[in-house]
């Protein structure tokens, strides 16, 4: 079945700094691929997304590119800032399907 | 904007007792979700429902129901709550044809 690992937090960085966190997936064929973000006491948001190989999703200066190579879509940003403190969820979902499958999560701390 | 509510916040239940989840959307979304997040563990679907009065077992039904009676409302029910059900609750929906989903703001449920 699909699955999502992302890597386990918490992370913690000073503002300004680079951040990368880790996704790697399985699945069978070409799913479609997400990050979400969780600010304090909200839902989820859809941050970003890339529905083929090679595509580059980007919002609010993250980006993640669709590695069919590597199976992942690793989150990057060039500069943190303290209000990008979140809990960030990759997901997949088979285009075939209807669900979303959900990364465990990933706590994000920047610090000033 | 695509808005799905959670009627509520935060609530405090005994083990036991007949708990509701309500949730509801205002775009005529046909596909409607129920899942709970725990630290993790991220997000893991119970339930979901593609129509009025149709709904699908997600990953982890056991001890929980759903109706849909109206297209715009999806109710998440466990019938008899007990503490181990003591979690966030995110209800999202989902258009047809559309890749983003749109999550409510969460219900924390305690089962004391």
């Amino acid at each position: 079945g699909n699955s999502v690992t992302q890597m386990e937090g918490p992370v913690t960085l000073s503002e300004e700094a680079f951040l990368t966190i880790n996704c790697t997936y399985t699945a069978t064929g070409y799913p479609s691929l997400f990050w979400y973000v969780q600010y304090p006491g909200e839902g989820l948001q859809l941050l970003l997304k890339a529905t083929k190989a090679d595509d580059k999703g980007s919002n609010k200066g993250f980006e993640a590119t669709y590695r069919k190579e590597t199976t992942s879509f690793h989150l990057e940003k060039g500069s943190v800032q303290v209000s990008d403190s979140a809990v960030y969820f990759c997901a997949l979902r088979h285009n075939a399907g209807n669900m979303l499958t959900f990364g465990g999560g990933t706590r994000l701390m920047v610090k000033p | 904007d695509v808005k799905v509510t959670q009627s509520s916040r935060y609530l405090v239940k005994r083990t036991g007792e007949k708990v509701f989840l309500e949730c509801v959307q205002d775009m005529d979304h046909e596909n409607m979700f129920w899942y709970r997040q725990d630290p993790g563990l991220g997000l893991r679907l119970i339930y979901f429902s593609y129509d009025v009065k149709m709904k699908e077992k997600g990953d982890i039904p056991e001890g929980y129901s759903v109706s849909r009676e109206k297209k715009e409302r999806f109710s998440l029910i466990l019938e008899s709550a007990s503490t181990n059900q003591t979690s966030m609750y995110l209800c999202a929906s989902r258009s047809t044809g559309m890749r983003g989903y749109t999550f409510g703001s969460g219900t924390r449920l305690t089962v004391v």
